[in-house]
């Protein structure tokens, strides 16, 4: 069984481009979390999602961060006209059931220069 | 609010010796997980384990296990027979609805 994908590994991009994350969950989760890790600071939630709903966006900035997840497809965050603050790695995590141990895929790098 | 609190910044332990790891929460829940992941420089998170609230008996994992204190709110990760393999960052996550609430880590090396 294969574990959480996150696609690409690493992601250069230039203030104002556009940044699109992706993630494939454990066969059979349907249930999708996305993280924020600043240097040297611990994980921050930003978004929850269930096939085809966002359930929480608590921790997602209002402006130019959206996230998906479509009935068939990778979870996508997308991260528009970006700035060297977004700099960070974005983790994904995937789980079977809410309220379930998440398992978290490899981080995607995303420098923004 | 929730809150995590991992209090050592950096230890270091000799191989096949133990080590402990501290880790306070903050929270008004009662029904709640707790856990500990493991980030080594390839910077994967890993579980490493994972207590439920509502047992009493501290979880074990081969060479990991948790010293669970609900009242004080305590969840501190023992690791014996340290293995260089366990150099890595470590981080406690509280989870609590569906959300995790990471502290901030305890970057642990562990010395041949």
């Amino acid at each position: 069984n294969a574990g959480v994908m996150q696609n690409p590994r690493h992601l250069v991009r230039r203030r104002g481009q556009e940044a699109r994350l992706r993630c494939s969950p454990m066969k059979g989760h349907s249930h999708v979390y996305w993280y924020r890790q600043l240097p040297e600071e611990g994980l921050k939630f930003m978004v929850y999602l269930q096939k085809e709903n966002i359930i929480d966006e608590s921790g997602m900035p209002k402006e130019r961060f959206s996230a998906e997840f479509p009935k068939e497809g990778p979870s996508i965050l997308r991260i528009q006209q970006v700035v060297r603050g977004d700099s960070a790695a974005y983790f994904c995590a995937s789980s079977l059931y809410s309220m379930e141990t998440q398992y978290f895929g490899p981080g995607t790098r995303l420098l923004v220069l | 609010a929730q809150t995590v609190t991992q209090s050592q910044p950096e230890m270091s332990v000799q191989e096949a010796e133990t080590v402990t790891l501290s880790c306070t929460y903050d929270t008004s829940e009662n029904n709640y997980y707790l856990f500990w992941y493991k980030q080594p420089p390839s910077r994967q998170m890993i579980l490493v384990i994972r207590q439920e609230a509502y047992k009493q008996q501290n979880a074990t994992e081969n060479r990991f296990s948790v010293n669970f204190q609900k009242a004080a709110k305590s969840f501190s990760l023992k690791i014996s027979d340290s293995q260089l393999g366990d150099t890595a960052m470590y981080f406690c996550a509280f989870m609590s609805g569906n959300q995790f609430y990471f502290g901030t880590g305890t970057s642990l090396t562990v010395i041949p």
